[in-house]
């Protein structure tokens, strides 16, 4: 099975600031499979990207994807107020679906 | 528009079985390639896969939980239904659906499910 893990855990910014986030895989992953969500309290995950770069319907552009292998990267150009939520990034490999453990993004 | 709704027992007691539905709208899991996805949240923690149908009747099921869980479709109903035995309290927690076979792409808003005696 695939594991996947996040980082930072935690990352603390202001609005208007770019975000950063990390998912590296225990083994190579298709870039077909590779998905990030926003999950806010109480509320269902959202898709953001799928395919590692392509962005679901309805997203902001300020949202993009890349990476391969084993490195991925979601990237938040500018933060909005509304962006600040759990991100999770997931992996679809050999029919079966991992999630890696999130990445806060609060208000600093 | 796309529509997921989850139903099931908010309260189940430990060695129980939950049955869990999925009633869904605006697609029809007949059509190739369609699937529809099980996934749960405990509180506070991350997200786990648990199961998928897909559109030709072909299920998946996670590696751990496998000899737990049943998942079916029922069509004519547009529903899935997902069922886990002996249900213990680290068992609890928010069981979503999701239309989708390798992303989950439309998401139902959750049922919370605490197992408690």
């Amino acid at each position: 099975e695939i594991v996947l893990t996040q980082s930072p855990g935690t990352l603390s910014l202001s609005p208007g600031e770019r975000a950063t986030l990390s998912c590296r895989t225990s083994q190579s992953v298709s870039s077909n499979y590779l998905a990030w969500y926003q999950q806010k309290p109480g509320q269902a995950p959202r898709l953001l990207i799928y395919g590692a770069s392509s962005r679901a319907t309805g997203i902001p552009d300020r949202f993009s994807g890349s990476g391969s292998g084993t490195d991925f990267t979601l990237t938040i150009s500018r933060l909005e107020p509304e962006d600040f939520a759990v991100y999770y990034c997931q992996q679809y490999d050999n029919s079966l679906l991992t999630f890696g453990p999130g990445t806060k993004v609060d208000i600093k | 528009q796309v529509t997921l709704r989850e139903s099931g027992p908010a309260l189940v007691k430990p060695t129980q079985t939950l049955t869990v539905t999925c009633t869904f709208s605006g697609f029809s899991l007949t059509v190739s390639g369609m699937c529809v996805t099980w996934i749960r949240q405990p509180p506070g923690k991350a997200l786990e896969w648990l199961a998928r149908i897909e559109w030709d009747d072909d299920k998946f099921y996670n590696t751990s939980l496998k000899t737990r869980l049943t998942i079916s479709k029922d069509t004519s109903k547009n529903q899935v239904v997902l069922t886990m035995t002996n249900m213990d309290p680290v068992d609890t927690a928010t069981y979503y659906c999701a239309r989708g076979c390798k992303a989950g792409h439309y998401w139902g808003q959750g049922t919370l499910v605490t197992v408690s005696s």
